[in-house]
């Protein structure tokens, strides 16, 4: 069945530093790629999306970038900030549906 | 930005008896709604898709007598978790989609606790 890796599982920076995560889907018919930010014990929240048409997207210190050929997609935080200490999850969506299919998750800790 | 609300937030009940989810998208109309489970320190696992006026599809190994769904409205979803165990103790994450937009959003969740 469908498929997404996400990597790292943790993932620790010093603030101000870039913060990379990626992930893999299996589904080549996927078309679009939200990423979600969860707090403890808190709703997801969507923060970033990018659709199979387009390889980059950035709104302020988020960017999203996405390889339709490798079924790869990355988000990319810079200048971190102690409140971007969150778990992140990217997803993907299945074929043909308004489903998505979730990644592992990574928590992302920020050290003042 | 719309929101989806969840009731109740938390629920503890003793195992055998059946406990409801509620979840409204509070400003905008939602045809699709989606449920999910998720374990501590884990991913969101897609249980079913809710559909307004119509059954639920549920995915592969989530029991449909279990887990009762029923999306009555345009703006409403129930979860019903039936006979509960306390295997069944999870948080449980309704989603919604906004018809005009299209856009999905979460409701903060429920966290059951089946003693």
């Amino acid at each position: 069945g469908e498929n997404v890796e996400q990597h790292p599982s943790t993932l620790s920076v010093q603030e101000g530093d870039s913060a990379v995560i990626k992930c893999t889907y299996s589904d080549s018919a996927s078309n679009y790629f939200p990423w979600y930010k969860q707090e403890l014990g808190k709703r997801p929240q969507l923060i970033i999306d990018i659709r199979s048409n387009v390889g980059e997207k950035k709104d302020q210190r988020i960017a999203v970038t996405l390889n339709k050929t490798a079924k790869h997609f990355s988000l990319h935080i810079t200048e971190t900030q102690p409140e971007d200490s969150a778990v992140y999850f990217c997803a993907a969506s299945i074929k043909n549906t308004d489903k998505l299919i979730f990644g592992t998750g990574t928590r992302l800790q920020v050290f003042p | 930005g719309a929101v989806v609300s969840q009731h109740p937030s938390r629920v503890i009940c003793k195992s055998g008896t059946s406990v409801k989810i509620e979840c409204r998208s509070l400003d905008f109309q939602a045809t699709t709604m989606f449920w999910y489970r998720q374990f501590p320190k884990q991913s969101l696992m897609l249980m079913a898709t809710s559909n307004e006026g119509s059954k639920a599809t549920y995915e592969q190994g989530v029991e449909k007598d279990k887990f009762l769904i029923n999306h009555a409205s345009l703006t409403l979803s129930t979860l019903t978790v039936t006979s509960a165990h306390p295997e069944d103790s999870s948080f449980y994450i309704c989603s919604a989609r906004a018809v005009n937009t299209g856009e999905l959003f979460f409701g903060e969740g429920s966290r059951l606790t089946v003693l």
